[in-house]
């Protein structure tokens, strides 16, 4: 079981914006700002979108943006694209002794 | 630009170490303030993060795997490594290793540059 809680999958249209949540305590996303998101392509490596809840990595599209509130962090996707199918991955320093924890992961599906 | 390369064997048998480096190319594994991770990820499962060294040797390490990990650092080859002991099954994942930006700020445990990722499988 992941420290952090992400939905299973979330779907969404071209053009369209999906929201994905992380869910932790404030012990880590709620007690730091320190929250950041990974995308993964199938059988690749995952890539840094998102760093201090809501930098976004040069080269990485604005159409990426992250927020936060309380123990919930959020990543939303705007004007979704096909290639934007993949794995996403919330993770937060955490001031117990694993120093950083990932959540579950969760499968958007471009439809 | 950056680029990390994870080589090793990829058959590991229990109770024996699984070791793994990371070649550091682009780029000198000294140079900017940047820790150097290894993560790994079961297959169809989440990311797990090991550890990480700076090049000074300071290390950082996942409390559930610190008394088998030992992460080392050999900037004359611009490598680091990665050793876990008495593996098992469970040990089963893909190895990542990647540029951690944790130099930066004691708390940031982002990891920037990512290798491709080698498969290690524990079995007999």
């Amino acid at each position: 079981q992941s420290a952090l809680t992400q939905p299973a999958s979330v779907s969404g249209s071209p053009g369209q914006s999906i929201t994905i949540s992380c869910t932790g305590t404030s012990s880590d996303v709620g007690g730091y700002n320190y929250v950041s998101w990974y995308q993964q392509h199938p059988g690749k490596a995952p890539k840094l979108m998102i760093y201090d809840v809501n930098n976004r990595p040069s080269g990485v599209s604005n159409r990426f943006s992250g927020s936060k509130s309380g123990n919930t962090a959020s990543l939303t996707i705007s004007g979704l694209q096909a290639e934007d199918e993949a794995d996403y991955y919330c993770s937060s320093y955490t001031s117990s002794s694993t120093h950083v924890v990932f959540g579950g992961g969760t499968k958007l599906t471009v439809l | 630009q950056v680029q990390l390369q994870e080589s090793g064997p990829g058959l590991v048998k229990p109770s024996q170490t699984l070791s793994l480096t990371c070649t550091v190319s682009g780029g000198s594994i000294s140079s900017g303030s940047y820790y150097w991770s290894w993560i790994r990820q079961p297959a169809g499962k989440g990311l797990e993060w090991i550890g990480r060294i700076y090049t000074s040797g300071s290390t950082n390490y996942n409390p559930s795997l610190k008394s088998r990990v030992t992460i080392s650092v050999d900037t004359s080859k611009n490598q680091f490594s990665l050793k876990l002991s008495s593996v098992t099954a469970a040990d089963t994942a893909v190895y990542y290793c990647a540029r951690d930006l944790g130099g930066l700020n004691y708390y940031y445990y982002y990891m920037d540059v990512w290798g491709k990722g080698t498969t290690v499988t524990v079995s007999s």
